[in-house]
């Protein structure tokens, strides 16, 4: 059964801390990760992964995957309290269907 | 422009009754993603569409739930008879393509059975 966990559930950092959240993923005919940031309301894109070891950036974000090892990280540096959220892994498998990790809450103290 | 919109918002109904929820992915976006999300659970893919053909229902709860989508414009969700556990938040999402394309996310309907 196809399956995505994401470690840690939960995660308290202060402001400017530097935080590394997980995802590992066991999904048959892969075709990419995805990550997504929900608030109090919808999922918003973050990236898109298909390659293994090339680092996606955006801002104090950036993300890496592994296909060898089946896994990638979602790196946030210099945290600030707009970045408290869940953030969700997905992986994609060719058909198109996208399962979901069970998400890392992350709260960013002032 | 606008994305992908979803209504009702909220709705609060009584068990038994039956739910319609409604979805408008975005222009020119071809495939179509209903997922359920609960703090138990987590997001969950109920079904999916491409070119407005039910591709995957595998994630369905139960024959209480239905969902079509008769153009490329509209898509709904029905759940007759209702229960309490189909309390949750309902997403839509729409994608260019099922295979390669990132997912875009409607707002999402509460859902309250009592």
């Amino acid at each position: 059964e196809d399956k995505v966990v994401q470690s840690p559930l939960s995660l308290v950092v202060h402001e400017g801390d530097t935080v590394t959240l997980n995802c590992s993923y066991e999904v048959t005919n892969f075709r990419s990760l995805l990550w997504y940031k929900q608030e109090k309301k919808a999922p918003t894109f973050l990236f898109m992964l298909t390659s293994s070891g090339i680092e996606k950036k955006s801002g104090r974000l950036s993300s890496i995957l592994d296909k060898k090892e089946l896994f990638s990280i979602l790196n946030i540096t210099a945290t600030q309290t707009g970045d408290s959220a869940v953030y969700l892994c997905a992986v994609r498998n060719q058909g198109g269907k996208l399962i979901f990790g069970q998400g890392t809450e992350l709260s960013v103290k002032p | 422009d606008a994305g992908v919109i979803q209504s009702p918002r909220h709705e609060v109904t009584e068990m038994g009754q039956e739910v319609t929820l409604r979805c408008k992915p975005i222009s020119g976006h071809n495939s179509l993603f209903w997922y359920r999300q609960t703090m138990m659970r987590g997001l969950e893919l109920l079904i999916y569409f491409n070119n407005n053909v039910p591709i995957d229902d595998s994630g369905m709860p139960e024959d209480r739930f239905s969902a079509k989508m008769p153009n490329a414009s509209f898509s709904t969700l029905k759940i007759q008879p209702s229960e309490p556990r189909d309390s949750a938040v309902y997403f839509c999402a729409s994608s260019f393509r099922a295979g390669g394309e990132t997912q875009y996310f409607g707002p999402g309907t509460r859902l309250l059975v009592l």
